[in-house]
């Protein structure tokens, strides 16, 4: 079965600084993988995808990931953090069983939390 | 661009009643999905519309029911609510064939209590 886990509960960066969110996947074939964003109470976010090509995948609000086939790892990533990017974020998978499409299963999330 | 559109926002309900709620998906898109985000959680796949049928199920009892109708909206109806209910239920939206980009599209969700 298809899965994503978020080894990490909360991650504290200081603004400026470089900031990593880990995720490692479990799939069967090629992984279909996704960030989205959660600001408080509200719905998430898209920021990028991984479907094929380059293994650095450069998204919104100038956050990037890197694929890494060999530790089936998928990290969120960039280089100078700001507050405003304190939020839940979620790594997420596309399930390719069924007969839903864009199905994703999400990892259980990681709260950024960016100090001033 | 009209983004994904959920009503209500909040709402609050007594164990045992019946709740419906509703989704308006990003123009131009063709399905919907939903999925429940209990509190601390990632959210999880309740089921997924495309024209008028229901196209997959996640793991959720029969209490959860849906609909869409032709202009592509949909509804989420939960019957009997358990205080396990209480939950954010997020809306998304996505376009099917050549067009489909792979990302879903999410409203701001439903914010639903179960007293």
């Amino acid at each position: 079965a298809q899965s994503v886990a978020q080894p990490e509960d909360q991650v504290n960066v200081a603004e400026g600084n470089p900031l990593t969110v880990k995720c490692t996947y479990s799939v069967s074939g090629n992984p279909y993988l996704f960030w989205y964003v959660q600001y408080p109470n509200r719905g998430l976010q898209f920021l990028l995808k991984y479907i094929t090509g380059d293994n650095l995948v450069k998204g919104s609000y100038g956050f990037e990931a890197e694929f890494n086939k060999s530790q089936t790892s998928f990290h969120l990533k960039k280089p100078s953090a700001l507050v405003s990017d304190s939020a839940l974020y979620f790594c997420a998978v596309r399930d390719l069983k069924g007969g839903a499409t864009n199905k994703l299963i999400f990892g259980t999330g990681t709260l950024l939390a960016v100090q001033p | 661009d009209a983004g994904v559109t959920q009503s209500p926002t909040h709402l609050i309900k007594t164990r045992g009643q019946q709740v419906t709620l509703r989704c308006s998906p990003k123009s131009g898109h063709d399905t919907v999905s939903w999925y429940q985000q209990a509190l601390g959680q990632g959210p999880q796949f309740i089921f997924q519309y495309y024209e008028e049928e229901e196209r997959q199920r996640g793991n959720f009892p029969d209490r959860f029911s849906g609909h869409q109708f032709p202009n592509y909206s949909s509804e989420l109806n939960v019957n009997a609510l358990l205080l396990g209910d209480s939950a954010l239920y997020l809306c998304a939206s996505s376009r099917q064939g050549a067009a489909n980009t792979g990302e879903l599209f999410f409203g701001e969700g439903s914010r639903l209590t179960v007293l």
